[in-house]
Parts: C-alpha cells; sequence; structure tokens
C-alpha cells in the first residue's frame, strides 16, 4: 500500500458542478498537506497548502484536513472548463526526525464540460 | 523570473546511448530533486539533493546518476538508456527544509522533458 492513496479517475462533471477531490493517507507523521494542479503537457503548480488540520479558502477552492481520519479534500466551487486538469495532492512532515520530502498522489485527472 | 529550466524539452534515444538531462534554479533553493511521472503511476521521485555536495536515492534510482556541485545545477545522467526509461521527466526545487509559508512550502517545477527510448 502507497503512503498516499488518490483515485486517478478521469472525473468528468458538468460546468459549474462542485467537485471533490480526495486522498488518504497512512503517514500519521504528515502535517503539510498540498494540493497542485497540472495542466497538460505542464509542470506542476502549488494551488493550496494547509497545516495540520482545518479548513482553507482560496476563492473557489477549499483545502480541507482530517488528520483523525487521515483524509484531506479540494473542493472546487462553480467549475469552469479552465479547471480540466490533473490534481495532485502532496504531503509532508515537519517533525523532527521525520522526512521533509514530499509525497505526492497518483492525481485525479478532472473534466469540466461545458 | 526563471524559477526552473529544463532542457532538452524533447529527446528521443537509441537503447544503450547515454544522456544528460539539465536542470537549472534562480531561486537559491537548498533542495533539488528529478521525478518521471508515467500514465497511473504519477511523480515517482529519482534522486534528490538537499544541498550542493549532498544527494540520495528517491523510489526509482536504477539507471540513473545525480551530482550537485553548485545549488543552481543537478543534472540527470541515464547511463545506459532503455526502453524502460521512456518518460516525461520533472526537475523541481523548494526551500528545505519547509517552513510554515507558502513560499517555504512551495515545490516549483520545470517544464518537463519528454523522452523516447526506441
Amino acid at each position: 500500500q502507497k503512503e498516499v492513496e488518490q483515485d486517478p479517475g478521469p472525473l468528468s462533471v458538468p460546468e459549474g458542478a462542485i467537485v471533490s477531490l480526495n486522498c488518504t493517507y497512512s503517514n500519521s507523521a504528515f502535517q503539510y498537506f498540498m494540493w497542485y494542479r497540472q495542466y497538460s503537457r505542464k509542470g506542476p503548480e502549488l494551488l493550496m497548502y494547509t497545516y495540520s488540520s482545518g479548513n482553507k479558502e482560496d476563492g473557489r477552492f477549499t483545502a480541507q484536513v482530517d488528520k483523525s481520519s487521515k483524509y484531506i479534500s479540494l473542493f472546487i466551487r462553480d467549475s469552469q472548463p479552465s479547471d480540466s486538469a490533473t490534481y495532485l495532492c502532496a504531503m509532508t512532515s515537519f517533525a523532527s526526525g521525520g522526512s521533509y520530502i514530499p509525497t505526492f498522489g497518483r492525481g485525479t485527472s478532472l473534466i469540466v464540460h461545458p | 523570473n526563471a524559477g526552473v529550466t529544463q532542457t532538452p524539452k524533447f529527446q528521443v534515444l537509441k537503447t544503450g546511448q547515454s544522456m544528460t538531462l539539465q536542470c537549472a534554479q534562480d531561486m537559491n533553493h537548498e533542495y533539488m530533486s528529478w521525478y518521471r511521472q508515467d500514465p497511473g503511476m504519477g511523480l515517482r521521485l529519482i534522486h534528490y539533493s538537499v544541498g550542493a555536495g549532498i544527494t540520495d536515492q528517491g523510489e526509482v534510482p536504477n539507471g540513473y546518476n545525480v551530482s550537485r556541485s553548485t545549488t543552481e545545477d543537478f543534472p540527470l545522467r541515464l547511463l545506459s538508456a532503455a526502453p524502460s526509461q521512456t518518460s516525461v521527466y520533472f526537475c523541481a526545487s523548494s526551500t528545505y527544509p519547509p517552513t510554515g509559508t507558502r513560499a517555504g512550502n512551495t515545490i516549483y517545477f520545470g517544464e518537463g522533458s519528454w523522452l523516447t527510448v526506441v
């Protein structure tokens, strides 16, 4: 079992839908949780990050972390065709003795059709 | 802002040939790494470095060599190319260790290098 599990999709939704993307993880030492967006034939770019548990909102995007369940989510409201991309979760620990090297999920392909 | 620059963008190699993928960053980042990305496999870490003169293996290091003689550069060498090394390669950099800020946690990726081994 990989440390970070992410359904590869593809996930196809109509424009305007609320999208939920998720990752589960097994390493309880993870403290920083990130979401990267990767457009076709481009490198990933950081979309959002959160520290420990809780929610973080940025425009149409909300990142949610539930450390008790080892589960993180990215919600996209009012999805647009321009949101079509692959979304990768990533996480790292900041604890003493922990590894700072980020661990990535496999990525979920999202298609938003007009 | 140049960020992370990878060259070449596309390359076709014959089995057994060697080559070097170049990576340079201008953000004075301590951490640099190489990933390969294959369909359904996500990003897999090949090698990484946390500073000049320091390198370590990632998840899939076999068939690849790296060195870090300067903070800016982190080349990836394919010693004897095999068809299984056909992939997209990404170089990435960040501050190290990560901090509690967006700038201190962001991993910056290059545009990718598409490699085909025939």
